[in-house]
This record gives C-alpha cells, sequence and structure tokens, in this order.
C-alpha cells in the first residue's frame, strides 16, 4: 500500500490563485514532508511537519497535519507561474530517517 | 541549506556496461546518504540506505550485486549500476540526512541515466 498519496493528482491554476494540495498516509509518522520537483531536476525541500504539530508556515507556504486523520494539506498562496513542479508529500516513520514519498501532484500555475 | 551533488548528471551507456554515479555533500558530512530511482512522471522509490564504513541496506526488491553502493568517506557514496539493461534507464537522486536535529534530506540534483 502507499503511504503518502497526493491528491489531486494534477492542479492546474491562474497565476494569483491559491493552489492546496493534500497528502494522506496510511500509518503513524514521525514527521512529514513536503518536496517540490520541477521537471528533471532534483528534489527541494519545502517544510517539514513534526507529529506533534498542526501547523506551519513559510512564506507563501502552509502546511497542516492532521494525524487523528491522517492527512496533510500544502497551500500555496498567491501563486506564481513560478511554482508550476511537482509537489510530493514524504513520511518518515521509524529511527532510520527512511522516506516513503507519495505518487506527486503536478500544479501548473497559469500566468 | 546544504549542498549535495551529483555526476554526472546525465549518462547514456550501452547495454551491458556499467555506469558509476556520485554524491557528493559538499559543506558537511554525511554518515547516511539514501539513493532514490525514479521513473517518468512517477514517485521517488528508495533503493538502498548508503552508511559510511559499512554495507548498504537494500530495500526488498532491489538487487544488491545489480546496484552496488559504496560509501567510502563521510561525504562521498556511488552507485554502480553493474551490467545495466534499458530497464535500468531512469533518474537516481541521492540524499544527505542532515547532522542537524531536524532530520532533513538534501537531495542531489539527479542523474539521468539512458541505456541503449
Amino acid at each position: 500500500s502507499q503511504q503518502g498519496e497526493e491528491d489531486p493528482q494534477a492542479l492546474s491554476i491562474q497565476e494569483g490563485e491559491n493552489a492546496t494540495m493534500n497528502c494522506s498516509y496510511k500509518t503513524s509518522i514521525n514527521n512529514l514532508q513536503w518536496y517540490r520537483q520541477n521537471s528533471g531536476r532534483g528534489l527541494v525541500h519545502l517544510i517539514l511537519i513534526r507529529s506533534n504539530e498542526r501547523e506551519k508556515h513559510s512564506g507563501r507556504l502552509r502546511v497542516t497535519l492532521d494525524t487523528s486523520k491522517k492527512s496533510s494539506s500544502l497551500l500555496i498562496t498567491a501563486s506564481r507561474a513560478a511554482d508550476t513542479a511537482s509537489y510530493f508529500c514524504a513520511t518518515e516513520r521509524g529511527a532510520n530517517s527512511k522516506l516513503t514519498f507519495g505518487k506527486g501532484i503536478t500544479l501548473s500555475v497559469r500566468p | 541549506g546544504a549542498v549535495v551533488s551529483q555526476h554526472p548528471s546525465r549518462v547514456i551507456c550501452k547495454s551491458g556496461t556499467s555506469v558509476k554515479i556520485e554524491c557528493r555533500s559538499l559543506d558537511f558530512q554525511a554518515t547516511t546518504m539514501f539513493w532514490y530511482r525514479q521513473f517518468p512522471k512517477k514517485s521517488l522509490m528508495l533503493m538502498a540506505t548508503s552508511n559510511e564504513g559499512s554495507k548498504a541496506t537494500y530495500e526488498q526488491g532491489v538487487e544488491k550485486d545489480k546496484f552496488l553502493i559504496n560509501h567510502a568517506s563521510l561525504t562521498l557514496s556511488t552507485l554502480t549500476v553493474t551490467s545495466a539493461h534499458p530497464e535500468d534507464s531512469s533518474f537516481y537522486i541521492c540524499s544527505s540526512l542532515s547532522p542537524g536535529i531536524f532530520d532533513e534530506q538534501f537531495f542531489g540534483p539527479g542523474t539521468r541515466l539512458t541505456v541503449l
């Protein structure tokens, strides 16, 4: 089973709008992380939220975590064309720091 | 954030040859590095955990004799794809575990392997 599944799988919005992406997971976690990947590139770490945290902000990013529902959301406010990328959630559980990635969401921001 | 480099960024090779990919942490010592592979429009799949000075730990289904990992120093881990075949064509990404307390992984830019 997939640990870390995002929805929607693809999202297309107009520049200036907000983008909300969701991630669900199945087992208990230490933390959940969101990454961005531009086409053909490596991953950029966006934000890490621990299991005892409920919300974190970083610039235009807002991440929430609901451990009772085993879900997280990533909100990008006032989106820009440069936000166009694939976004992945990844969960870390156990003591070995391994990350399990979701399938990713492709975000397209139209100028 | 910390910088992780990979070399080469892109490699094309003939079927049956071996390819070595390097992953370097440039500004911190990394006792643990991870190797992932990513197929087009797919997620990252963890292949193995590379530990400095000891054998790598492979995920289920990953052939250790096929994907040789060496972590000989605190700044360098290498992945060698032995006797590569077209189905090994993929995007290989490494990451280094940060030495800080936040368990953040810093990812390399990836290596695109194409096996003809």
